[in-house]
């Protein structure tokens, strides 16, 4: 079973920040936590990772709590492109803990 | 790099006969994984490989569901005999492991397959 919940759709306006939650309340200290993003008909992409600290990459920032039992994906400015569904994951780096496991994700829409 | 590779893209065949699904991870990569999504239970991790080892199949539906990997660069996902059910889009991943930093999975664009 995935370990994550997310809403199920959510709705952010064009060049403003698209703040997504994600709660993980039984991740342990080992897991990071992941997100991606599947843009329809096509396969899921890497958007960023982190385990404790807060990241930033050319797509997204990953805001950790903590606790880390909860995060939050920030697209700075949302194009229409990044219209998609959401993925956040816990995902550990040994054994059956590397695999991932997904959840429903939220479905974003970004509208103009 | 050209990512991860996978064919066909689409797939009509009538039920009972053969389907194979084929794919070429990232160069480098030790670690392929197949998924398949549906609307009604999403991505699910059929199989996944480590340095051309299968480490877990617990997700492989049944026996119709066979996957090797005989090489580092291939891989195959084979459902014989193909059911309508089995109607997905299946996804090959690879990584590379171990990944005590966290290294990402890369997904192909995935084979659409339709059983009639």
């Amino acid at each position: 079973d995935a370990k994550t919940t997310q809403p199920p759709s959510m709705d952010c306006a064009e060049g403003r920040a698209a703040n997504l939650p994600c709660n993980h309340s039984t991740i342990s200290g080992n897991e990071y936590v992941y997100w991606y993003r599947q843009i329809h008909s096509q396969g899921p992409q890497y958007i960023i990772h982190g385990l404790k600290n807060n990241e930033t990459n050319e797509m997204a920032s990953l805001i950790i709590t903590e606790d880390r039992k909860s995060s939050t994906l920030i697209l700075p400015h949302a194009t229409l492109r990044d219209t998609a569904v959401y993925y956040c994951i816990v995902r550990g780096n040994a054994g059956n803990n590397r695999k991932l496991i997904w959840g429903l994700g939220t479905s974003l829409a970004v509208n103009p | 790099d050209a990512g991860v590779i996978q064919s066909p893209r689409h797939e009509v065949t009538e039920m009972g006969q053969e389907v194979t699904l084929r794919c070429k991870p990232i160069s480098g990569h030790n670690s392929l994984f197949w998924y398949r999504q549906t609307m009604m239970r999403g991505l699910e991790l059929l199989i996944y490989f480590n340095n051309n080892v299968p480490i877990d199949d617990s997700g492989m539906p049944e026996d119709r569901f066979s996957a090797k990997m005989p090489n580092a660069s291939f891989s195959t996902l084979k459902i014989q005999p193909s059911e309508p059910r089995d109607s997905a889009v299946y996804f090959c991943a690879s990584s590379l492991l171990p990944d005590d930093s966290g290294n990402t999975i890369y997904f192909g664009e995935g084979s659409w397959l339709t059983v009639v």
